[in-house]
């Protein structure tokens, strides 16, 4: 069955980066691609960008351009999301969830269990 | 970016009745690419309906979806113990995808 496992709880201070990994399993992981959306605190759902898994591809919500970076490891089936220059306001609940190959479809029927990033001095 | 607008933001019920969640758009939806998840806490989304009306594999045919344009409905015809949950629409027909804020639907 198809499984997307992300990495553990990260708790950074302000203006430095986080990594997140997302490792997949249960599919041809180069056929598709690996989309981004992440949930602060009690809110609801936002998407962050999509990348392209065997291309590099990607397309980022204009809010995250500059400051995100998404990529893909096809050896190991996973895929990475990049954020910098942390702020107070990026603490939340980042997932990762499969998506198409060639643009991102906007449908997530497979999505990872969460990474809870937290940024505070 | 199409802005999503969900009401109720609570809807308190009881086991067996009926959840009517309603989400409207700011513009229309291209192709009625509207989709509907539901959450529990702690949890990850879990895709309901796509297409404003397609059940996802393996949702009950108790959620039902409709409408076009700018106004869609979910519709939970009994409620299980189980729907108690917090509800998203969310479009995928203009880039930046976008999702409502959610419904919460709790128990009465």
């Amino acid at each position: 069955q198809v499984q997307l496992v992300q990495s553990g709880t990260e708790v950074k201070k302000p203006g430095a980066s986080v990594k997140v990994s997302c490792k997949t399993s249960g599919y041809t992981f180069s056929n598709y691609g690996i989309s981004w959306v992440r949930q602060a605190p009690g809110q609801g759902l936002e998407w962050m960008g999509w990348v392209s898994a065997d291309s590099g591809n990607t397309n980022y919500a204009q809010k995250f351009q500059g400051r995100v970076t998404m990529t893909t490891d096809t050896s190991t089936s996973t895929a990475y999301m990049d954020l910098r220059s942390l702020r107070s306001d990026d603490t939340a609940v980042y997932y990762c969830a499969r998506d198409s190959y060639y643009h991102s479809s906007g449908l997530y029927p497979d999505w990872g269990q969460g990474t809870r990033v937290t940024v505070s001095s | 970016e199409i802005v999503l607008t969900q009401s109720p933001g609570t809807l308190s019920l009881s086991p067996g009745e009926r959840a009517t969640l309603s989400c409207r758009a700011s513009q229309s939806v291209r192709s009625s690419y509207l989709a509907w998840y539901q959450q529990n806490p702690g949890q990850a989304p879990r895709l309901l309906i796509y297409g404003a009306s397609s059940r996802a594999t393996g949702i009950p045919d108790r959620f039902s979806g409709s409408g076009s344009g700018t106004d869609f409905t979910l519709t939970i015809s009994r409620l299980e113990p189980e729907d108690f949950a917090v509800y998203y629409c969310q479009q995928y027909g203009s880039s930046p995808w976008t999702f409502g804020q959610g419904t919460k639907v709790e128990i009465k």
